[in-house]
């Protein structure tokens, strides 16, 4: 059965900080993984695909990462700002299936 | 930007009432999805949905719930007699397709179960 895991729970940094968020999954033969962006009381939003031959994936500020042999992949948010505060979801989709399976997320507070 | 849509936003039952929540999926897409979030829980799948018929379930999706797409735009998730756990964020999502393309999620209907 399919565990994704998020490390940290809970992540504060003053603004303008670069810094890194962990994703790690315990199935190796996935078929893609997404972040996604969750504020309070909100919907998910997506932001970022990484397909399982992918390597990487940018989008403005934001960069993912996956390494499937080692089940993990990394967010890296670039100059931080009080607006990225949130909490920032990944999730695996095994090959075969349709569903994503989640992580609990990481709450994000970006200081100014 | 096309966007995943839900009614309502926030739906108030008492326990054993019949509830029908209501998506309606980005307009060109194909797959369909309901998952839910029980408060500080992960997010949790409950069904998928293509071509008229269920094509993927999880155990939590037990009798008590049923998905209907009703006419070519609304998709709906019944839950038949509420229990108090059913208290949860629901989420509709939908993809163009199944072969690992971005599932795109709706801000979720908030189902309180008194």
């Amino acid at each position: 059965k399919q565990e994704v895991t998020q490390i940290p729970a809970a992540l504060s940094v003053p603004e303008g900080e670069n810094l890194v968020l962990n994703c790690s999954f315990t199935d190796s033969a996935i078929y893609n993984l997404q972040w996604f962006r969750q504020d309070p009381g909100k919907g998910l939003t997506s932001l970022l695909l990484i397909q399982s031959s992918q390597r990487e994936q940018t989008s403005g500020r934001l960069n993912a990462s996956l390494d499937k042999s080692s089940g993990r992949s990394t967010l890296y948010i670039a100059a931080s700002q009080p607006g990225d505060s949130a909490t920032y979801l990944c999730a695996v989709r095994r090959g075969g299936a349709q569903k994503l399976v989640f992580g609990q997320g990481t709450r994000l507070t970006i200081n100014p | 930007e096309p966007e995943v849509t839900q009614t309502p936003s926030h739906q108030v039952t008492q326990m054993g009432q019949e509830v029908i929540l209501r998506c309606v999926p980005i307009s060109n897409h194909l797959y369909f999805y309901w998952y839910r979030q029980i408060l500080g829980q992960k997010v949790e799948f409950l069904v998928s949905f293509y071509n008229n018929e269920i094509s993927e379930k999880s155990e939590i999706f037990d009798d008590q719930f049923s998905v209907e797409r009703p006419d070519g735009s609304n998709f709906t998730l019944k839950i038949r007699s509420t229990k108090l756990e059913d208290s949860a964020m629901y989420f509709c999502a939908s993809s163009v397709d199944n072969r690992g393309d971005t599932q795109y999620f709706g801000p979720g209907t908030r189902l309180t179960v008194l």
